[in-house]
Parts: structure tokens; sequence; C-alpha cells
């Protein structure tokens, strides 16, 4: 399994302005995911974010209004940018190690006002 | 395309059965089930590969149908712990690592 620990746990902005998530894991993993989840809803694919790379982003989610960055097999930021109501929702990081399952993050709360 | 769930939600008696389909139009290679309780992060149960093995994790089961993309899980003598939206993730057969989940159902058992 994986320890994924995310920061910041919630929080509450306003609109047009930023947010970065952080995902840290506690062991290098082969590939870092980034997720949305609206109240009781399913979750959303937003991008693979991809070590020494661009990330790869899923229809509907564009590099400007969701950059991300992972430096090395551990870490991995989402940045919410010039955000709406639209974008309150629960964020989740996961992992995957070579050969087992995903394993998700505690996720991030965000509300936009 | 995301896989289908049935049912939405179930409400169970503790000690009673239930079961969660996951039915998939597309060629499937494994399935994934998850249980996230409210205000918690989805919390990985257990992985069925393609070739209809089936697993357990306590008094948690799961199949997997090659023949019609389908699994099932299987939760015998429920018990309130067991309360949650149960999620099942696809991965596709000859695509890429990430999963794609269904709608969820969502369980409540009662005392």
């Amino acid at each position: 399994s994986a320890v994924i620990s995310q920061k910041p746990s919630r929080d509450i902005c306003q609109r047009g302005t930023s947010l970065t998530i952080q995902c840290q894991v506690d062991s290098q993993v082969t590939m870092m995911f980034w997720y949305r989840q609206q109240p009781g809803q399913s979750l959303t694919l937003i991008a693979t974010a991809n070590q020494g790379s661009e990330a790869t982003y899923e229809s509907g989610f564009v590099i400007d209004k969701f950059p991300i960055s992972r430096p090395n097999l551990t870490f991995s930021t989402l940045t919410v940018s010039n955000m709406s109501p639209e974008d309150s929702s629960i964020y989740l990081c996961s992992v995957e190690k070579a050969g087992e399952t995903q394993y998700f993050g505690p996720g991030t709360r965000l509300l936009v006002l | 395309q995301q896989p289908v769930q049935s049912p939405q939600a179930v409400i169970l008696r503790e000690g009673e059965d239930a079961v969660i389909n996951c039915s998939s139009s597309k060629a499937l290679y494994s399935v994934h089930w998850y249980r996230q309780k409210h205000g918690e992060a989805p919390v990985f149960l257990m992985i069925l590969l393609k070739g209809g093995e089936q697993k357990g994790h306590e008094k948690i089961s799961a199949s997997f149908n090659e023949k019609k993309q389908q699994s099932s899980l299987y939760l015998t003598a429920s018990q309130l712990s067991y309360s949650g939206t149960y999620f099942c993730g696809t991965l596709y057969s000859g695509s890429a690592r990430q999963l794609t989940f269904g709608s969820g159902t969502q369980l409540t058992v009662l005392p």
C-alpha cells in the first residue's frame, strides 16, 4: 500500500484566485493521478501527472486551468487557477505502485465564494 | 466510457446480504472495488483480474465474469461498518493505466 498526504486538507477561497494542492507519498510510485469529486458524485479523473514531462489531461480539463507538476516520484501539485464557485469540490490525489492498484489520499475540500 | 453500477442504493439490516454489480460495454482487463465513507477518501477493497478470478476480503467477496464483462461484489452477513458508497473502477484491455469509476452504490446497513 501507500501512505499519501495532501495539503491543505480544506480551504475557502475567493473567486478569481488560485490554490495549489500538494500530494506527498511515502514511497516511490509509478503513476500519480488527480481526481475531482463533487458531493454525492463519482470520481472524475482530471489528469495523470507524469514525472519529468507534461501531465496528460482528460477531456474537459485543460492545463491553463489545472496546471500540474511532478518533480519526482513521490510528489505532485495541482493548481486550480482563476477559481469560480463551480470549482468547489473535493480534489483527490491517487497513486499506483507497479503491479498494484490505486490508493487515494485524504482529499482537499475546496469551497470557492 | 463509465461502467454501469447497480443498484444505485440499497438499505439492509445487519446480517443481511447484498450484491452490487458493475458492467462494462468495453473489454475489461481488471476491476477494482473501493468503499468510501462520508467525508473520507475511497479505500481499496480488492482487485479482480481478467480470468474470472474470485477474491475475498473478510465477508466481502467479488467475482469477474469475462463473458459478460461484469463484476459483482458480494457482502455477506453485513455489518454496520459496511455502510458507505461502493465504487467499481475499471481498467480496459489495451488502454492506459487510469481507472474509470462507476457512479457508485450507496449502501446503508441499519441495526
